[in-house]
């Protein structure tokens, strides 16, 4: 399912560097969202955004920024890299459905390794 | 602060049997759940999903039950296939406030079925 894209795949970088994820989806979904997900646990969630003129953080955006460059588009940025960033990102979008169903639905994901 | 949790982080069964993995809720607000599935290498994938104002709803092969009063949250998959073999999520939001459409996401459950 290619509903939900990320790039790239996987990303290997040093500490310091400004590093950008991006996303894009094909759902028509108003709402994105970015996770981030540590081996062995759940996905805890960096920002989201309603629609493009709405961001929020989430329980864990210090380090972090967003851009939603357009409905189908959000992008999260590592400012400046550190180690403990090391981990699996996930972009999702969602669609507030009837009777307020919220699915959210998953890219692939990103493999971040900062050195 | 509100969390969803797991009893069991892993779990093993043979193929054909009927699996049953757990998942406990403290927030007494949330109205929304959902189970998700994730494979190795991917990102989580929808299975089910329930509404507080249920108890139990089934779909293919698996059945979601809530209770509400111990605040307890079961996925069943009968006839488990290799192919079931995955992490397993829940997750849940609840109605209203800013928290609407942002998902809690649990530990997750290592299902392993054996041939």
């Amino acid at each position: 399912d290619a509903d939900v894209t990320q790039t790239p795949r996987n990303r290997i970088t040093k500490t310091g560097k400004r590093i950008m994820l991006e996303c894009s989806q094909t759902k028509g979904h108003d709402r994105m969202y970015w996770y981030r997900q540590d081996p062995g646990l759940g996905l805890r969630l960096i920002y989201y955004s309603f629609d493009v003129k709405d961001i929020n953080k989430g329980e864990i955006s210090d380090g972090y920024s967003v851009s939603r460059q357009a409905q189908a588009k959000f992008s999260l940025s590592l400012e400046s890299a550190i180690p403990n960033q090391t981990a699996l990102y996930f972009c999702a979008t969602s669609d507030l459905g009837g009777q307020g169903k919220d699915t959210q639905y998953f890219g692939p994901g990103t493999r971040l390794t900062v050195l | 602060g509100e969390s969803v949790g797991l009893h069991l982080p892993t779990l093993s069964v043979q193929e054909g049997d009927n699996s049953i993995i757990n998942c406990a809720y403290s927030n007494s607000a949330s109205d929304y759940f959902i189970w998700y599935k994730q494979e190795s290498g991917k990102g989580p994938q929808f299975i089910i999903d329930i509404r507080s104002n249920m108890d139990k709803r089934q779909g293919q092969r698996v059945t979601v039950l809530l209770n509400k009063t111990v605040k307890h949250l079961s996925l069943q998959i009968a006839a488990t296939q290799p192919g079931d073999s995955a992490v397993y999520f829940c997750a849940e939001t609840s109605a209203g406030g800013t928290s609407y459409g942002k998902l809690t996401f649990g530990q997750g459950t290592i299902l392993t079925v054996h041939p």
